[in-house]
């Protein structure tokens, strides 16, 4: 079984430029997290869709940053202006669902560095 | 919301035992995972408890309790590739968010 895509898996870019990252879940998957990761830290979850609706997004910068899962499959995150604290990795997850023992898949992530 | 606490970091020596622990505050408990993450790569699931009591996989064990917002992960005859954070996470019940922790970094020495 094929696991979560991530494209790219690097990024280098200056501040103010834009960028976007792009996830294909595990096939059957209706759920898809966005999560940014900065060194030494845990994953702070950006987005969550469920299908093609979006179930928590409070912690997306929404000024800056933007997300959408057309069809509830592959999805795409961008963020436009980037600044120096938008370098992380962006991690894509999925899921089968959200209830019971559903753990979530990670893929590679992509590493971002903003300059 | 939620939120999580873990420690930073731990140095053990290699076939001993350590727990690490996690605890949490959120509004609608809906289960909590451990996750492994080796430096530079994506984390990947170790264990889930929703239930009360310990759950054993081998070397590593999860224990749970609900009541009081604590889990704790229990690595076993230590080996070095177990040398990575260790990343609790909990599904809120309401809106089904996964929110993780900041991690706990073990470090596994000869």
């Amino acid at each position: 079984e094929a696991g979560v895509a991530q494209s790219p898996r690097y990024k280098i870019i200056e501040k103010r430029q834009s960028v976007a990252f792009w996830c294909n879940p595990i096939s059957g998957h209706a759920t898809l997290y966005w999560y940014q990761q900065i060194l030494g830290q845990g994953p702070k979850l950006l987005i969550q869709f469920q299908n093609n609706g979006v179930v928590d997004d409070s912690q997306l910068p929404k000024d800056r940053f933007s997300a959408e899962r057309l069809k509830g499959v592959d999805s795409t995150l961008k963020i436009q202006p980037a600044k120096l604290e938008d370098s992380a990795v962006y991690l894509c997850a999925s899921s089968l669902g959200t209830g019971g023992n559903t753990e979530a898949f990670f893929g590679q992530g992509t590493r971002l560095t903003v300059v | 919301g939620q939120n999580i606490d873990q420690p930073t970091e731990m140095t053990a020596t290699e076939g001993a035992i350590v727990q690490i622990n996690c605890t949490y505050q959120t509004s609608g408990f809906n289960g909590l995972f451990w996750y492994q993450q080796h430096a530079g790569e994506a984390p990947t699931f170790l264990s889930y408890n929703v239930l009360d009591g310990l759950e054993e996989k081998g070397r590593f064990s999860s224990f749970l309790s609900r009541s009081k917002g604590y889990s704790y992960l229990l690595l076993k005859e230590l080996q070095m590739k177990d040398s990575a954070s260790y990343l609790c996470a909990v599904r809120d019940h309401g809106n089904n968010r996964l929110a993780f922790g900041k991690g706990n970094q073990v470090v596994v020495i000869p």
